[in-house]
């Protein structure tokens, strides 16, 4: 079973306008990852934000994390046609060295 | 440096057939896991090995799914008399230690006729 849920499940934006997406999950975690997939390829990590922080940047990257709601965000700025792709959060349980749990990812289209 | 290598990218089998999915994670990497991913679907967890030790089979479907880490590198998983629903992609990923990332491989997707 799927623990997380992103939304929204689709997207689509112009290039130079950012894009937003939201995770939701269901039990403690240790960590929450974020993770892009081009259509017909592996899984590219993108961030790893832990329990204990709020706010991460990587580039044009922006991750929150509000663990009292069991939720994260990842903002995209300054969007290009080549973040099109699919997005899916993962979460790291707290009870210990257990697999990624993924939600069912958020498929974004950038248009040029 | 060298990712994660999974081969075949791509496997057609008819049903009944068993098929081998090879996975080579990066050197030195202590764990391995393996993952099945529906069409539209996020990666659902379906095995996990610390060096040779398979630590965790729970996500394993059926009995018909075997895994195995012999020597703590290069993982095989094998579906035995493959069935329509085992068609998916099959991903595998490492990780170097107990709460980093874990980096996958491209896959191989799996179409049972």
């Amino acid at each position: 079973s799927q623990q997380g849920e992103e939304d929204p499940q689709a997207l689509s934006i112009q290039e130079g306008e950012n894009a937003t997406m939201n995770c939701s999950y269901k039990t403690s975690i240790n960590n929450l990852q974020w993770y892009r997939q081009n259509s017909g390829r592996g899984l590219v990590h993108l961030i790893l934000i832990r329990s204990n922080e709020r706010e991460k940047h990587s580039g044009r990257l922006r991750v929150t994390l509000d663990t009292s709601k069991k939720s994260s965000s990842l903002l995209i700025t300054a969007s290009r046609a080549a973040d099109t792709a699919s997005y899916f959060c993962a979460t790291d349980e707290r009870s210990g060295n257990t697999p990624l749990v993924f939600g069912k990812g958020t498929r974004l289209s950038v248009i040029a | 440096g060298a990712g994660v290598s999974q081969s075949p990218r791509y496997k057609v089998a008819k049903r009944g057939q068993d098929v081998a999915l090879r996975c080579d994670p990066i050197s030195g990497h202590v764990s391995l896991f393996w993952y099945q991913q529906a069409l539209g679907q996020g990666p659902e967890f379906l095995t996990y090995f610390q060096n040779e030790a398979q630590l965790d089979k729970s996500g394993l479907p059926s009995d018909r799914f075997f895994a195995e880490r012999p020597e703590g590198s290069v993982s095989t998983l094998k579906i035995q008399r493959t069935q329509q629903e085992d068609s998916a992609v099959y991903l595998c990923a490492s990780r170097q230690g107990g709460y980093n990332e874990q980096f996958f491989g491209p896959g191989t997707r799996l179409t049972v006729l």
